[in-house]
């Protein structure tokens, strides 16, 4: 079954304390990206990668990082976490990258992330 | 900067009622437009895009939206809701030569049976 996995599906923490959170399709994708929903705010891109090895800043990276080592993995990283990181967060895969044509972007099931 | 303004927040309707919901981006250029629909506990899902054509695009379960260019919106309809339509949904805005998309902050629909 095409799919994109998140894990863990939930995870409480405490400031400061640095944690993973993978993503993983099944699709062959190029395009993967990250985003986190708020309430009220909707979802905000963080990063996103357009292939192996190139990724880029989305409207909020601060505080995360990424890696594309390989084309189904996209882990992010929370170096020090802390409490304004409580969220919902969505891994998402398309085929192709943006521009005319852009494929449907593929979202996983979300990791709800409290940092206390 | 690109940004997505949905107005309604939060919309009550009882089955067989139409819809309307309001879609506003802020982007010169050309762009790729999408909705999504996020069912209670559910994963994001796509329901209709557009990306040139034909400015009526027609999606899954009814659901059909209208791009004016000259408006820059991009508002979802359906004719008649149903119970199974109570969802939260986002409009969605990827500029054409990017790969950053935009969401809209989502309008959270229940339908009353």
């Amino acid at each position: 079954e095409a799919q994109v996995t998140q894990n863990p599906r939930y995870l409480i923490t405490v400031t400061g304390k640095k944690l993973t959170v993978t993503c993983s399709q099944n699709m062959n994708h190029e395009y993967m990206s990250w985003y986190r929903q708020d309430p009220g705010l909707g979802l905000r891109q963080i990063y996103y990668s357009m292939n192996v090895e190139v990724t880029d800043k989305g409207d909020v990276p601060e505080g995360y990082k990424v890696s594309r080592k390989e084309k189904r993995n996209f882990p992010l990283i929370l170096e020090s976490p802390s409490p304004n990181q409580t969220s919902l967060y969505f891994c998402a895969s398309s085929l192709s990258p943006g521009g005319a044509g852009t494929d449907t972007q593929y979202f996983g099931p979300g990791t709800r992330l409290t940092v206390l | 900067a690109q940004s997505v303004s949905q107005h309604n927040h939060h919309v009550i309707l009882s089955e067989a009622a139409s819809l309307e919901l309001g879609c506003n981006y802020s982007y010169g250029g050309t762009v790729n437009l999408f909705w999504y629909v996020q069912y209670p506990g559910q994963h994001l899902q796509l329901l209709l895009k557009y990306f040139s054509g034909d400015p009526l695009v027609k999606g899954i379960k009814g659901f059909e939206a209208e791009f004016i260019k000259s408006k820059f919106s991009f508002n979802l309809r359906k004719p008649s809701v149903q119970w199974s339509d109570t969802a939260e949904y986002f409009c969605a805005v990827n500029a054409h030569g990017t790969y950053k998309y935009i969401f809209g902050t989502g309008t959270r629909l229940k339908v009353l049976a």
